[in-house]
This record gives structure tokens, C-alpha cells and sequence, in this order.
């Protein structure tokens, strides 16, 4: 039979534009969250991560907004570089049984 | 530091050999997991160790699947025997208790 693979949200930006990848988690319980990058052959590299007790934590041209109201996680990205290419991958991490759970990610592509 | 490290980077195997992937975790990190990435399913963790000892094994496919951390700095996992459908980019990460991973660069194996 035919193969399906994963559907990948996508997102393409003009170079210097702001970025927004959303993410929806799936436990209320969730206390910790991170945002990873993965860029093409490479495995995945933190970029930022919040605690349940805060709504909002900034970086260096990144800033995680958390609404646990909703369940929803955020990642903007200012001053979108063509090295900000990759997918992102959201993790959310449960206490209870102490591991983080990926979602499927969304691929960036930025547009020079 | 040199970060997690995996080997070997390629592997291409026929069906039914044993394959052996090697990791190396970031000194000092105490919890080691094995991600198994697929165009077909994502990211996926199939096991993880805490202070070498294995505390969710659940994501691992069948019992062809086999993983072990003699010591804090090294683990292997091992498919024996391999199929075509085990054929993915297989992905260790380390950390200090339950805080951010870091990924290694991952294996990508290939099974005809």
C-alpha cells in the first residue's frame, strides 16, 4: 500500500520578517517545556525552555509566550536569519514518569 | 566538551545481521535516552536510563530490540535481527536528571 508520512507544518518567512511556530500540548499536568531546533542531518539543539510557573521567558532573538489556559506553546523568532532554516520540535515534560514528549515539529524555511 | 557522542554515523546492514549502536553521554549527565526519528512517525523515544538503570522501556519495538548502559558513560543499543523497517536515524541524548537533553548526532541506519 501507499506510505504516509508525517505531515509537517510549514512556514516560510522573508529574511528579516518576525517568526511565529505554535505548538498545543497535550497534558495539563506539563510543568516544563523546550523548544528544539533541528537542522537537516543534525540532531535536535535546545533554543529556550519555560516552567509552568512562568507565562513568558525571552533569549537572544527568541522569546517562549506559555498559556497553560489553552495548552499552547509559542516560539517567535525576531530578525529571521536563513540560518533559522530547520523544523522545530516543542517537548513538553510530564512529572510523572519523568520524560519529555516531542511534537511532529514545523519546518522553516526563510526566504532570502 | 565534546558533547554526546554516537557512533557509527552510518551503518548500513542486510536483514537479519546484528547491529550495535555505540553512545557516549555528556560527562557528569546521570539520565541517557534512545530516540528513534522516521519520516513515518516522528520522534520517538523507545527507551531511557537513569543512573544506568533503565526506567521506561516501553517505547522499544519488539525484542529484537535490546539497549544497556554498563556505565555512566556508555551505552549501546542493539537490533538483532534488523529489518528493512528499522531503517531510521537513531538519536541518544543525555541529561543532568530531568533538565534540557542534548542530542547526539545520531546513527543513520539502513537495512536492505
Amino acid at each position: 500500500g501507499e506510505s504516509v508520512g508525517l505531515h509537517l507544518p510549514t512556514l516560510s518567512v522573508q529574511e528579516g520578517d518576525n517568526s511565529i511556530i505554535n505548538c498545543a500540548y497535550s497534558n495539563s499536568a506539563s510543568d516544563y517545556f523546550i523548544w528544539y531546533k533541528q537542522e537537516s542531518g543534525k540532531g535536535p539543539q535546545f533554543i529556550i525552555d519555560i516552567r509552568s510557573n512562568m507565562d513568558k521567558r525571552q533569549g537572544q532573538r527568541v522569546t517562549v509566550l506559555l498559556n497553560k489556559t489553552v495548552k499552547h506553546l509559542s516560539l517567535q523568532i525576531a530578525a529571521t536569519q536563513p540560518g533559522d532554516s530547520a523544523v522545530y520540535f516543542c517537548a513538553e515534560n510530564i512529572p510523572t514518569g519523568n520524560q519529555f514528549y516531542f511534537g511532529t515539529g514545523t519546518s522553516l524555511t526563510v526566504i532570502p | 566538551d565534546a558533547g554526546v557522542i554516537q557512533s557509527p554515523r552510518h551503518e548500513v546492514t542486510e536483514m537479519g545481521q546484528e547491529v550495535t549502536l555505540r553512545c557516549k553521554p555528556i560527562s557528569g549527565h546521570n539520565s541517557l535516552f534512545w530516540y528513534r526519528q522516521t519520516m513515518m512517525r516522528g520522534l520517538e523515544l523507545l527507551i531511557y536510563f537513569n543512573n544506568n538503570v533503565p526506567i521506561d522501556d516501553s517505547g522499544m519495538p519488539e525484542d529484537r530490540f535490546s539497549a544497556k548502559m554498563p556505565n555512566a558513560s556508555f551505552s549501546t543499543l542493539k537490533i538483532q535481527p534488523s529489518e528493512p523497517r528499522d531503517s531510521a536515524v537513531y538519536f541518544c541524548a543525555s541529561s543532568l536528571d530531568w533538565d534540557q537533553q542534548f542530542f547526539g548526532p545520531g546513527t543513520r541506519l539502513t537495512v536492505l
